[in-house]
């Protein structure tokens, strides 16, 4: 079964510029997370979208949006961006489940996006 | 401090020792994940240890939880050059999940754990 998978793996933008990010969940798993993962810091929650829609976003601007396809797969969007933005992009998936907390996040092998 | 917050934030030992990292955290959880990340690529699951529970084994792997002081620890014994990585503790917090709303998993910063052969 093949795992969850990110395109590109590498992008180097400028700063001003748009980037998008894009994500394919494992088969069957409907909903997918967006962390961006700076030099030196841990995970920051981006993005988790379920069924469509976007159930929580963190503490980032606006900037950062996304969307999730009908077939679950989904793309990150980076507006107008800066050169702090500069990081890795990590997406996950899981089974959505409504009670007792999730189980454990299947993660890409990320994007490295780099602002010049 | 921030919500799963690891320590030690480094930690060099020898092949053959033992490896123990500590999370804490600040509100109440379902679950806490460990995971691991090599060198700035994905992460990998390694064990899930759920609020009822208190303490799992996989393998080398041993993981505690401590409700009442709301930390956890991962130890690794015996431990080998390939378990050079970072390690991530991941809460997911209770509450929201009975309001229907979000359900919030943090991640802490990380242990970046260097065995030397």
């Amino acid at each position: 079964e093949a795992g969850v998978t990110q395109s590109p793996t590498h992008l180097i933008k400028t700063r001003g510029q748009q980037a998008t990010l894009r994500c394919s969940p494992i088969s069957g798993h409907t909903s997918v997370y967006w962390y961006q993962q700076a030099l030196g810091l841990g995970l920051q929650f981006l993005l988790w979208y379920d069924e469509g829609e976007e159930r929580n976003r963190g503490n980032f601007p606006p900037r950062f949006s996304g969307r999730q396809f009908p077939n679950y797969s989904s793309e990150l969007n980076v507006n107008a961006l800066e050169l702090e933005d500069s990081a890795l992009y990590l997406c996950a998936s899981s089974p959505f489940i409504t009670t007792g907390g999730r189980d454990e996040q299947f993660f890409g092998p990320g994007t490295r996006l780099t602002v010049l | 401090s921030q919500q799963g917050e690891e320590d030690p934030q480094a930690l060099s030992i020898q092949e053959g020792e033992n490896a123990t990292m500590n999370c804490s955290y600040k509100t109440s959880i379902n679950n806490l994940q460990w995971y691991r990340q090599n060198s700035g690529r994905g992460l990998v699951h390694l064990i899930l240890i759920r609020s009822n529970e208190r303490e799992k084994h996989s393998g080398r792997l041993r993981v505690t939880l401590d409700t009442s002081k709301k930390s956890s620890s991962l130890l690794i014994t015996a431990s080998r050059a390939a378990d050079t990585a970072s390690y991530f503790c991941a809460t997911d917090e209770a509450p929201q999940i009975h309001s229907g709303g979000y359900q919030k998993v943090t991640f802490g910063i990380g242990t970046k754990l260097q065995v030397i052969p």
